[in-house]
């Protein structure tokens, strides 16, 4: 059974810090991986979506990068803003279909 | 473009009683997802569909839980009847297929008292 593995559950730092957030998987036969993040009491916004002949995917001032080999990604936040502040999923797929999830990182960004 | 539509937002209902998800994916979307989502944890897979077939509902309770995707579009998911550890939130997801990125709704939360 696939897992996917997200550290730190938790993290806070001050506003302007460049951060980076983890998730690991079991499957190295994944098709894609996708960042999302979720405020509280919404549903998920999809942030990045980096397929597996890909290294990696940039958008604004979000970076992710997927290493197949080793099972891992990254998601790098830079100039962290405190509305950052949300719980970061990612969500792995062994068939191209549905994703399969960590638990999430909690961040506050404060100012 | 519209997002994936849910409703209700929020249900309360008593363990035993029947309830209903409703879901609009995204126009032009063949798959539709539902996932399970319990407070402090990631989104669990319990049915998807590929226009009006199911693919996977390995992971659906089957004795309590159904669920249908009438003429590949809209789809809702039945809990009947409903116990103490069914509360979560109810996310809906849909995509263009495969290898494709996928979009969520706002979800349902669902409280069984």
């Amino acid at each position: 059974k696939q897992e996917v593995t997200q550290i730190p559950a938790a993290l806070s730092v001050p506003e302007g810090e460049n951060l980076v957030l983890n998730c690991s998987f079991t499957d190295s036969a994944i098709y894609n991986l996708q960042w999302f993040r979720q405020d509280p009491g919404k549903g998920l916004t999809s942030l990045l979506l980096i397929q597996s002949s890909q290294r990696e995917q940039t958008s604004g001032r979000l970076n992710a990068s997927l290493d197949k080999s080793s099972g891992r990604s990254t998601l790098y936040i830079a100039a962290s803003q405190p509305g950052d502040s949300a719980t970061y999923l990612c969500g792995d797929s062994n068939s191209g279909y549905a994703l399969n999830f960590g638990k999430g990182t909690s961040l506050l960004v404060t100012p | 473009e519209a997002g994936v539509a849910q409703s209700p937002r929020y249900k309360i209902i008593e363990k035993r009683q029947s309830v209903a998800f409703w879901c609009n994916p995204i126009s032009g979307h063949a798959t539709l997802y539902w996932y399970q989502q319990i407070l402090g944890q990631g989104p669990k897979l319990l049915i998807q569909f590929q226009n009006n077939g199911v693919v996977d509902d390995s992971q659906l309770p089957k004795d309590r839980f159904s669920a249908e995707r009438l003429k590949g579009v809209d789809s809702t998911l039945k809990i009947q009847p409903a116990k103490l550890e069914d509360s979560a939130v109810y996310l809906c997801a849909s995509d263009r297929g495969l290898n494709t990125e996928a979009f969520f709704g706002q979800g349902t939360r669902l409280t069984v008292v």
